[in-house]
C-alpha cells in the first residue's frame, strides 16, 4: 500500500518561530488533508489540499502532486499550536502518516 | 451542523472481555470509517463503509473485531475477546458520498479504550 512519511517527527519551537513540516507519499494520490490533533485527542481538519497553495491565516499548505510531496507552514506560531499534525492520503481509503509533535515554548 | 457523535468516550475493561463502540455520522454522510489510533501513532484504517455496505475491511482483525452499519446511519464496532494490544483510541469520521466529496474528512472525539 502506499507509503506517508512525515518529517520532522518532533519539533520544538519559541512562540513566534516560524516552521515547516513535510509530508511525503510513495504513490499517486486522490486527496490529501492535514489535521491538527489537539492534547484532547480531536482530530481538527486544517487543509484539504490534493493539489495547489492554500492558506488560512497563520497557517498554509502546498501540495506538489507530481513530486508526491505537501509541506505546511505554520508563522508566528503560538503556544495554542502545540501537538501532532497528521497528513493523509487517499488513494483508495486514506492513509495516516505517523505526525509530526509541535511544542511551541512560551 | 452537528459533527461525529461517538459513545463511550472512555472505557476501562479486562483482557477477554468484551465491548462495544457507537458512531453516529454527521446527517448525509453515506462513507463511515473506523480507525484505531494506539499512543504515539498515526491513525490506522479499521474498516469503511459506504452506506451499509463494506468497502475495505483488510486491516480489521476479524478474528476478534466486528463492526456493522445495518441502516446505512449509525454504526458500531465490536471487540470481543479483547487484548491488551487493543489500548487504543477508536475514532469514527464520515464523509459525503462521492459524488459529493470534497475529500475532506470529519472525525469524531473519539473513544479511548484501556485493556488491563
Amino acid at each position: 500500500g502506499i507509503q506517508v512519511e512525515q518529517s520532522p517527527p518532533d519539533l520544538i519551537l519559541q512562540e513566534g518561530a516560524n516552521s515547516t513540516l513535510r509530508c511525503n507519499f510513495s504513490d499517486s494520490v486522490n486527496n490529501l488533508q492535514w489535521f491538527h490533533q489537539n492534547p484532547w485527542g480531536q482530530l481538527i481538519n486544517l487543509f484539504y489540499i490534493p493539489s495547489g497553495t492554500k492558506q488560512n491565516g497563520r497557517l498554509s499548505a502546498t501540495t506538489v502532486a507530481t513530486e508526491r510531496y505537501s509541506l505546511l507552514y505554520i508563522s508566528s506560531s503560538q503556544t495554542t499550536d502545540s501537538g501532532v499534525y497528521f497528513c493523509a492520503v487517499d488513494s483508495g481509503d486514506m492513509r495516516f502518516g505517523a505526525g509530526t509533535r509541535l511544542t511551541v515554548k512560551p | 451542523e452537528a459533527g461525529v457523535a461517538q459513545s463511550p468516550r472512555y472505557k476501562i475493561i479486562e483482557k477477554r472481555q468484551s465491548v462495544a463502540f457507537w458512531c453516529n455520522p454527521i446527517s448525509g454522510h453515506a462513507t463511515l470509517y473506523w480507525y484505531q489510533q494506539i499512543l504515539g501513532q498515526g491513525p490506522k484504517l479499521l474498516i469503511q463503509f459506504q452506506n451499509n455496505g463494506v468497502v475495505d475491511d483488510s486491516q480489521l482483525p476479524k478474528d476478534r473485531f466486528s463492526a456493522e452499519r445495518l441502516k446505512g446511519v449509525d454504526s458500531t464496532l465490536k471487540i470481543q475477546p479483547a487484548k491488551l494490544e487493543d489500548s487504543a483510541v477508536y475514532l469514527c469520521a464520515s464523509a459525503p458520498s462521492k459524488r459529493r466529496w470534497t475529500g475532506e474528512l470529519f472525525f469524531g472525539e473519539g473513544s479511548r479504550l484501556t485493556v488491563l
